[in-house]
């Protein structure tokens, strides 16, 4: 299986900021990877998709880059619902593999 | 606007088999090219893929779990279903169907139901 790591694990960051995690996969997997925020308590949300392409009615602050095995989400300001878990995910080969996750949380 | 919602029990005793539901409301589940997906998420932790079932009822699951796993669909109740067998205590997890559609979302899952908390205890 396709192993996923992230980093930072927490990042503690300000209403403004700007926030990037780092998405890596063990092998290659061109340009299948997603993103999903999730708060305490609820479902996950889809933020990107194909590594860089923003699901529908998602703000224009995230944003998604990379290919191959390094992938990067950004959110270029910050805001006070953006505090969160934020996941990635391989769905370039079977079975679909989450990475660890990555926790948005206050200053 | 697709909806899933999960039920079942959220208690289940050690050895038996966890059984879930998900309804899907919005949209008729024979309908298009969709995978419909089952993940867990153990308290605290990540979450783990368990397995999809196709709009034409092919199955694919989670090599981890497969022995365990039967995903199964009910086109007249615009339902599909998850059973676990032989549970532990390390099966205790919210639950969440979701669904996949194959190529519109390069293989994200686009729309979530709230999850269910399904504990394994005696």
């Amino acid at each position: 299986d396709i192993q996923m790591t992230q980093s930072p694990s927490s990042v503690s960051a300000s209403v403004g900021d700007r926030v990037t995690i780092t998405c890596r996969a063990s092998q290659g997997i061109s340009s299948w990877l997603a993103w999903y925020q999730q708060k305490p308590g609820k479902a996950p949300k889809l933020l990107i998709y194909a590594a860089s392409s923003l699901q529908s009615g998602v703000p224009s602050r995230f944003s998604g880059s990379g290919s191959g095995t390094d992938f990067t989400l950004t959110i270029s300001s910050l805001q006070p619902e953006d505090f969160a878990t934020y996941y990635c995910q391989q769905a370039n080969s079977f079975p679909p593999i989450f990475g660890p996750g990555t926790k948005v949380d206050i200053k | 606007q697709v909806q899933l919602q999960e039920s079942g029990p959220g208690l289940v005793k050690p050895s038996q088999t966890l059984s879930l539901t998900c309804t899907v409301s919005g949209g008729s589940i024979s309908s298009g090219s969709y995978y419909w997906s089952w993940i867990r998420q153990p308290a605290g932790k990540g979450l783990e893929w368990i397995g999809r079932i196709y709009t034409s009822g092919s199955t694919n699951y989670n090599p981890s779990l497969k022995s365990r796993v039967t995903i199964s669909v009910d086109t007249s109740k615009n339902q599909f279903s998850l059973k676990l067998s032989s549970v532990t205590a390390a099966d205790t997890a919210v639950y969440y169907c979701a669904r996949d559609p194959v190529i519109a979302v390069a293989g994200a899952l686009d729309y979530w139901g709230q999850g269910t908390l399904v504990t394994v205890s005696s």
